[in-house]
């Protein structure tokens, strides 16, 4: 059965800190891995998306992937109260079609 | 350009009776899938379509159909609904299968 795992949380981080969202995957053979946001009550909406080892960076966002740790991360930099929601990674499975997505981790930003 | 529309928005049923959840894109997608969302469980598929004509069961297709009417619209059935599926239920939309997934706004099932 492959996995995907998250911290459940909930992730409480102070304003203007950075917030550290961590995810493992159980699938050797995925390339690519997806980051999303959902707030209460709303759809998921894509946030990242990397295939690279290393890092990968969009405005406040940064993910990084470590391949042979098996391990995606998610940094957003100067946190805002507007971060507060819960962050899915998702990770195709290879050779399957389908995407397994982690529980999330809710993360809250302290005012 | 609405994107991935879900009708309807709310829904309460019975046990036993039945409805059809429709989708639909306005994106030229090819793939199509259907999840539930559980609290603690995550995001759990039910079915998917990777291209119009064809339809895949996912992790929890039981007591659930569906049909890929056209390359825009995929709609899911529940024949006989029972308080197991109360649940959020959320389409998506990607180009191809494995790629970045659009969802709609989803839709809020409780069967009594």
């Amino acid at each position: 059965q492959k996995e995907v795992e998250q911290n459940s949380g909930p992730l409480s981080v102070p304003e203007g800190a950075i917030a550290s969202l961590n995810c493992t995957y159980s699938d050797r053979g995925s390339q690519s891995f997806f980051w999303y946001r959902q707030y209460s009550g709303k759809s998921p909406e894509l946030i990242m998306f990397i295939y690279s080892n290393g890092d990968k960076e969009d405005g406040r966002f940064t993910a990084q992937l470590n391949k042979a740790s098996q391990y995606v991360s998610l940094l957003i930099r100067d946190s805002q109260p507007s971060d507060s929601a819960t962050y899915l990674c998702a990770v195709p499975l290879w050779g399957d079609d389908k995407i397994i997505f982690g529980k999330g981790t809710r993360l809250h930003i302290l005012p | 350009n609405a994107g991935v529309t879900q009708t309807p928005k709310f829904q309460v049923l019975k046990t036993g009776q039945s409805m059809t959840l429709q989708c639909a894109q306005d994106m030229n997608h090819n793939s199509m899938y259907w999840y539930r969302q559980d609290p603690g469980m995550g995001l759990r598929l039910i079915y998917y379509s990777a291209s119009e004509g064809t339809t895949d069961k996912g992790e929890v297709p039981n007591g659930y159909n569906v049909s890929r009417l056209n390359k825009r619209e995929f709609s899911l059935r529940l024949e006989s609904a029972a308080p197991s599926q109360t649940s959020v239920y959320f389409c998506a939309s990607a180009q191809n299968l494995q790629e970045t997934q659009y969802f709609g706004p989803g839709t809020r099932l409780l069967v009594l």
